[in-house]
């Protein structure tokens, strides 16, 4: 079957570094996405990764390892606008994305 | 601001109601969505339409039925709906299907609450 993991929770504190996992398995893979869901917002999207390694895009990072089906979100210097659910997506062979259920990400000052 | 616009925001229904949602998006994209999400659940894709075409259905009960006039535009008709379909129902598009690295871009949604 398909399935995405990430913790459901995470706390950090302001100004510090926090790297929200997610491991994954889908039938096909044709990417891995992250994004950014504030309280009673639309997700926005954060990254993109298809090729192993790290892409860095200002305090945001997303890395991608395709053997160990696992990625995770690195954010930088974290503030208190953060804070909001972090959802990770794999795109399948049928280019459909199947999506985690998030990570809640409580900044705290 | 995403470019893709919901309405109504909230909707409180009963079981035998009938009501739409509206999606629309100023983006030029060819390919449009329908997802359910529940707390602490993935989203669940609901419908797919590419180019005024629906190309997927994920089992989705007959009393959600999709419409999609023209490209910038997605309603999702509700009629006898259950409790269990309170939910938020998010609207998305993006350019096209088939590239996957072309994101997705998702309206505020329409929280659903069926009484």
């Amino acid at each position: 079957g398909q399935n995405i993991d990430q913790p459901t929770e995470m706390t950090a504190t302001e100004g510090a570094i926090v790297q929200i996992n997610c491991t994954y398995q889908t039938s096909g893979f044709n990417g891995l996405f992250w994004y950014q869901q504030h309280a009673g917002e639309a997700p926005t999207f954060l990254s993109y990764n298809v090729l192993d390694g790290l892409e860095e895009k200002g305090r945001f990072s997303s890395f991608l390892s395709r053997s160990k089906g696992y990625s995770y979100l690195l954010l930088k210097e974290l503030q208190m606008k953060d804070s909001a659910s972090y959802l990770c997506a794999s795109m399948d062979s049928n280019y459909q994305l199947i999506w985690g259920a998030g990570t809640k990400l409580i900044i705290k000052p | 601001e995403t470019g893709v616009t919901q309405t109504p925001r909230h909707l409180v229904m009963g079981m035998t109601n009938k009501k739409s949602l509206k999606c629309e998006q100023h983006l030029g994209h060819n390919a449009m969505y329908w997802y359910k999400q529940s707390a602490k659940k993935p989203l669940e894709l609901m419908f797919v339409y590419n180019f005024k075409e629906q190309t997927e259905n994920n089992s989705v009960p007959s009393r959600f039925s999709p419409e999609c006039p023209n490209s910038s535009h997605l309603f999702l008709h509700l009629h006898t709906l259950q409790p269990e379909d309170s939910a938020l129902y998010l609207c998305a598009s993006s350019q096209d299907l088939g590239q996957p690295s072309y994101e997705q871009y998702f309206g505020p949604g329409t929280r659903l609450t069926v009484t």
